[in-house]
């Protein structure tokens, strides 16, 4: 099947930071990246749809120019968490959709996810 | 848009019974896919199954069965013979066929005891 990472899988900052987050595919080319993200004991929330090469598209009550994301190549996006607090504190899933072909247009595929912790 | 329900958010069980999780969507699409994962205590989203709406056909692996019932929009979903590495949340997903939003249900924290 196919396998996205992330990295790191955890990550405490001190309150102010900057904290960025990878997420690769690394056996397909990601057209279409996802970040969710997961408070305790809730379900995944979808924040924002990235294209290669293209900016992209938050959930409405995400902001843009806190959570910045980069997805720069088909097999990388990026996530930018800019002056963490605290309450930004949360579990960071990303998942990945390839291109029509080999795999299933609509599947995506998951991370395992990062936790920040924001002190 | 569309929406998941999870009315049970935690079920108990004794290893060995049966679990059923309930799921039930609503969309306005008529092609979607709806989906199910096992979300481990580690956090990893686990893929279980996903099923098209043109697909009634029920589903089983191994002690895992799925029953899709277009008709009242639900997917439920049935551990038999739960064990203790089924403590899990479950999340039922539904998208639209040509879609890029992912809608999931709020869980069902399954806890089973030994």
């Amino acid at each position: 099947g196919a396998v996205v990472s992330q990295h790191p899988s955890r990550v405490i900052c001190k309150s102010g930071t900057s904290v960025k987050i990878e997420c690769r595919s690394l056996d397909f080319q990601a057209t279409t990246m996802f970040w969710y993200r997961q408070f305790p004991k809730q379900s995944l929330m979808l924040m924002a749809t990235s294209n290669e090469g293209s900016k992209a598209t938050y959930e409405q009550g995400v902001e843009k120019d806190k959570f910045l994301i980069n997805h720069a190549s088909l097999t990388l996006s990026t996530l930018t968490v800019t002056s963490a607090h605290p309450e930004d504190s949360s579990f960071y899933i990303c998942s990945a959709r390839g291109a029509s072909g080999r795999l299933s247009y609509n599947e995506q595929f998951f991370g395992p996810g990062t936790r920040l912790t924001v002190l | 848009a569309q929406k998941v329900t999870q009315a049970q958010t935690e079920i108990s069980v004794v290893e060995k019974e049966d679990v059923t999780l309930d799921c039930v969507y609503e969309t306005r699409d008529t092609t979607y896919y709806l989906f199910w994962y096992k979300q481990p205590p580690s956090g990893e989203l686990v893929f279980l199954i996903r099923r098209n709406s043109f697909d009634e056909q029920n589903e089983i692996s191994g002690r895992y069965s799925w029953n899709f019932q277009k008709s009242t929009s639900s997917f439920n979903f049935t551990i038999t013979a739960s064990q203790v590495v089924d403590s899990a949340v479950y999340f039922c997903a539904v998208i639209k066929a040509a879609g890029n939003k992912l809608t999931f249900g709020g869980g069902t924290r399954v806890l089973v005891k030994p």
